[in-house]
């Protein structure tokens, strides 16, 4: 497997689920990030993880919780959705912040029920 | 703080003919630039990047972009698009270890 992978592809949840998106990369990157993308609106950064440490977190309710326990992985915990919370979540890396280009998954397109 | 303006949300064309998206960023200082293309149903690749030297700039797929700091911008030209260049763009900012900001997209339809 190269690059970045995300599963699962598609999750349709109810509001009282708990359920977890994983991305996986496989080119060594240092850097990884979840985004937001909702129709008709701007790509939303969620998170930033750097060499594991959070940095940053941009005013993400807290039914959104992440997690990386390594460098190669990145989880995204789903609990007590909403139906404005449906949209394609999609997971990025990089060597680094800044001059790096992002490598991005092909997405988890959730729907909440 | 950087942001990034991308002037046309929709653009279509027809197939073989020129196109250029536009795009304008603002910052006090140095940036890095990208142009990303996400096709249906899956997520973004990088088209080209613009992090110094000349500025004219070329990428996968045929597209160049050319960078303008008097003008802050960074538009993405393609001289003969094809259907299969239907698809969302989106530029892109980063200042030196700092986080990226994306533009809202563009869609470009390549009509027959």
């Amino acid at each position: 497997e190269t690059g970045v992978t995300q599963t699962p592809r598609h999750l349709v949840m109810g509001m009282t689920n708990k359920k977890s998106l994983k991305c996986e990369q496989h080119l060594g990157h240092n850097a990884m990030y979840w985004y937001k993308q909702s129709a008709k609106k701007p790509l939303e950064l969620m998170f930033v993880y750097s060499l594991e440490e959070r940095v940053e977190n941009n005013s993400v309710p807290s039914r959104f919780s992440p997690e990386c326990p390594n460098s190669s992985h990145l989880f995204l915990h789903l609990h007590t959705l909403q139906p404005e919370d449906s949209a394609l979540y999609l997971c990025a890396s990089s060597q680094g912040p800044g001059s790096y280009e992002q490598y991005f998954g092909p997405g988890t397109r959730l729907t909440v029920t | 703080a950087q942001s990034v303006t991308q002037l046309d949300s929709q653009v279509p064309v027809f197939e073989e003919a020129p196109v250029e998206l536009r795009c304008n960023y603002s910052s006090s200082v140095s940036v890095y630039l990208f142009w990303y293309v996400q096709y249906p149903n899956q997520g973004l690749q990088l088209l080209l990047k613009y992090l110094s030297g000349s500025t004219l700039v070329k990428g996968i797929n045929g597209f160049e972009a050319e960078f303008n700091k008097s003008q802050t911008s960074f538009h993405l030209r393609k001289p003969s698009v094809h259907i299969s260049d239907t698809a969302e763009y989106f530029c892109a900012v980063s200042r030196n270890a700092g986080k990226s900001t994306f533009g809202d997209g563009t869609t470009l339809t390549v009509k027959p």
